[in-house]
């Protein structure tokens, strides 16, 4: 109930394309889903967040898009640049029910290749 | 704004030893997190403070592990005794409040031998 699946594991794209990152939820009380963007040896940073209400949430090159009833929710990073290469998880968070404490999913390794 | 500090960056420990981590929030974030990041995964809340106060402390492993957040601000974390698979990166977080937007630190890389 409280997983998050994220896939895929690691995606490889050319420069100036499209990178895609699908995650999937069971528990239907989470109510926050952010993304996280980690470079090695570094604390995860905040890239974009969305909350059940609205279905797409853009900030410049990154998209999130939600569907609630299908219960999924995938960054788009569109004309990936070599320095996007990092690893994104995606987390969920009920306030109601586990009080913030996020759930991440497993982390998908992105190379952006020149 | 400075972020989330965290020390040390790096620690290597023996087995059955035991360590501390630091942890100083972003100012004024009531909120605090501490997670564990094994290589390869996504981070897992190991407990969640209020001000001073335990909020969710679910998945600490309370026979090894403790922390504490004097005074509402710093925080540190202990593993006492140590174990091969503590091997990870200890995270620390803070937001506002909860239910808002959590701001990680760079993490302390521990290494169990």
């Amino acid at each position: 109930q409280q997983q998050v699946k994220q896939s895929p594991q690691s995606l490889i794209v050319q420069k100036g394309g499209i990178s895609i990152i699908n995650c999937a939820y069971e528990n239907t009380a989470f109510d926050y889903f952010p993304w996280y963007q980690q470079f090695p040896g570094k604390g995860p940073a905040l890239l974009i967040a969305i909350r059940p209400d609205v279905s797409e949430k853009k900030e410049g090159r990154f998209t999130i898009s939600f569907n609630k009833s299908a219960k999924q929710f995938s960054l788009h990073i569109m004309d990936s640049q070599p320095g996007d290469s990092a690893t994104y998880f995606c987390a969920a968070s009920s306030e109601e029910t586990s009080g913030s404490r996020l759930t991440f999913g497993e982390g998908t390794q992105l190379t952006v290749n020149p | 704004e400075a972020g989330v500090a965290q020390s040390p960056r790096y620690k290597i420990i023996e087995k059955r030893q035991s360590v501390a981590f630091w942890c100083n929030p972003i100012s004024g974030h009531a909120t605090l997190y501490w997670y564990q990041q094994i290589l390869g995964q996504g981070p897992k809340l190991l407990i969640q403070f209020q001000n001073n106060g335990v909020v969710d402390d679910s998945q600490l492993p309370k026979d090894r592990f403790s922390a504490e957040r004097l005074k509402g601000v710093d925080s540190t974390l202990k593993i006492q005794p140590a174990k091969l698979e503590d091997s990870a990166v200890y995270l620390c977080a803070s937001s506002l409040g909860r239910g808002r937007e959590q701001y990680f630190g760079p993490g302390t890389r521990l290494t169990v031998t």
